[in-house]
């Protein structure tokens, strides 16, 4: 059965300070993996979209990396805003099948 | 470039009320998906439209949902009839591809309350 496991599950950090959030992922087969923030009341938006090959990928203050053999991605924000405030959520992607995970809850406050 | 509309943004019924969402993808993105997100959760897929067909309908319980994507474009999602665990936000989201290795764009969601 096709997993994909976040952590943390919340996290607060101060404005302007960096944080990492953690992926692992079961999905076989692996073709892609994205990472998306979805602010409260909205649909998710896409940040990253890295394939199997890639080992990151970044789009502004957000830098994503991939692991293929230890099955492992994270999402780096550096200089955090208060915008940045939302959850954020990785999906890994392979044949039709797209499996998302539960999310980290992420505040950021002065 | 437009994105991908949703409609109604909120929704309240009572348990065995019936209700249908409406959604139409970005213009001639061939990939079309629903997904039910419970609150707390991510997304879990219910339904994928491949053009106008049926890739991937496993986790739709069919018993009281069906959805249909008219001429591989609008798309409408019916409960019926609806029970209180169908409390959720229902997101449509369309891809340009039909290989699941392109970029989901997704609506804003209807969000349901089953009281």
């Amino acid at each position: 059965k096709n997993q994909v496991e976040q952590s943390p599950q919340s996290l607060i950090i101060l404005e302007g300070k960096n944080c990492t959030l953690q992926c692992n992922y079961t999905v076989s087969p692996f073709s892609n993996l994205r990472w998306y923030k979805q602010d409260t009341g909205r649909g998710p938006v896409s940040l990253t979209i890295m394939t199997f090959s890639e080992n990151t990928k970044s789009n502004g203050r957000y830098t994503a990396t991939l692991d293929a053999d230890t099955k492992q991605s994270s999402l780096h924000i550096t200089a955090s805003q208060l915008s940045d405030s939302a959850s954020y959520i990785c999906e890994g992607g392979g044949g039709n099948k797209l499996t998302f995970g539960t999310g980290t809850q992420l505040k950021v406050e002065l | 470039e437009a994105g991908v509309a949703q409609s109604p943004r909120y929704k309240i019924i009572e348990k065995r009320q019936s209700v249908a969402f409406w959604c139409n993808p970005i213009s001639g993105h061939a990939t079309l998906y629903w997904y039910q997100q419970i609150l707390g959760q991510g997304p879990k897929l219910l339904i994928q439209f491949q053009n106008n067909g049926v890739v991937d309908d496993s986790q739709l319980p069919k018993d009281r949902f069906s959805a249909e994507r008219l001429k591989g474009v609008d798309s409408t999602l019916k409960i019926q009839p609806a029970k209180l665990e169908d409390s959720a936000v229902y997101l449509c989201a369309s891809s340009p591809g039909t290989q699941n290795t392109g970029e989901l764009f997704f609506g804003e969601g209807s969000r349901l309350t089953v009281l």
